[in-house]
């Protein structure tokens, strides 16, 4: 069964502290992994990985994939209060996106 | 428009009564999906369309739900007979091409079943 998980589930910090949060997944055919931030309603997009060991990096946040061990990290470093969000972790398999339950932030000042 | 919009925002109605949310797809995206988001857990996949048809509704929990996009571009999500348990954020989302690529999600519309 094609599934989704994500550690930890909750995660409180102090601003300027670094976080980071873990996807790992089981898919048939694998081809794409993605991160998203969920604010309030609707999730936005952060980053797709699809090759083993290439960083992809947008400021403070950078994520990184392993295909061997089928997990993918995202990190965020000198965390800010807008920060605090839910991080989703997405895999299509098939016609379907299997998501997380997400890692909820919060950072506080 | 710029983005996925959804209406309406939040609907609130009474156990046994039909609901119909719609979608607006960004222009051009051929691929369209509907999730179900409870609170404290990630989208659920219900349905995706490729153009008009559904190429993909395995993930509709059951016949009460129902989902149609006529002309390839707008998308109706309809819930008959809704129930208590129906209550939660649908969130839609449309993508140009494979279900591999980024999708981007509207602000979902939050339905109450009282």
């Amino acid at each position: 069964e094609d599934k989704v998980v994500q550690s930890p589930l909750s995660l409180v910090v102090h601003e300027g502290d670094t976080v980071t949060l873990n996807c790992s997944y089981e898919v048939t055919n694998f081809r794409s992994l993605l991160w998203y931030k969920q604010e309030k309603k609707a999730p936005t997009f952060l980053f797709m990985l699809t090759s083993s060991g290439i960083e992809k990096k947008s400021g403070r946040l950078s994520s990184i994939l392993d295909k061997k061990e089928l997990f993918s990290i995202l990190n965020i470093t000198a965390t800010q209060t807008g920060d605090s969000a839910v991080y989703l972790c997405a895999v299509p398999a098939g016609n379907q996106f299997y998501f997380g339950t997400g890692t909820s932030l919060t950072v506080i000042p | 428009g710029a983005g996925v919009s959804q209406t309406p925002s939040n609907k609130v109605t009474e156990k046994g009564k039909y609901v119909e949310l719609r979608c607006d797809p960004i222009s051009g995206h051929t691929a369209l999906y509907w999730y179900r988001q409870s609170l404290g857990q990630g989208p659920e996949f219900l349905i995706y369309f490729q153009g008009t048809g559904a190429a993909d509704d395995s993930g509709l929990p059951n016949d009460r739900f129902f989902a149609v996009r006529p002309e390839g571009s707008v998308s109706t999500l309809k819930i008959q007979r809704t129930e208590r348990g129906d209550s939660a954020v649908y969130l839609c989302a449309s993508s140009h091409g494979t279900p591999a690529n980024e999708q981007f999600f509207g602000p979902g519309t939050r339905l109450t079943v009282l």
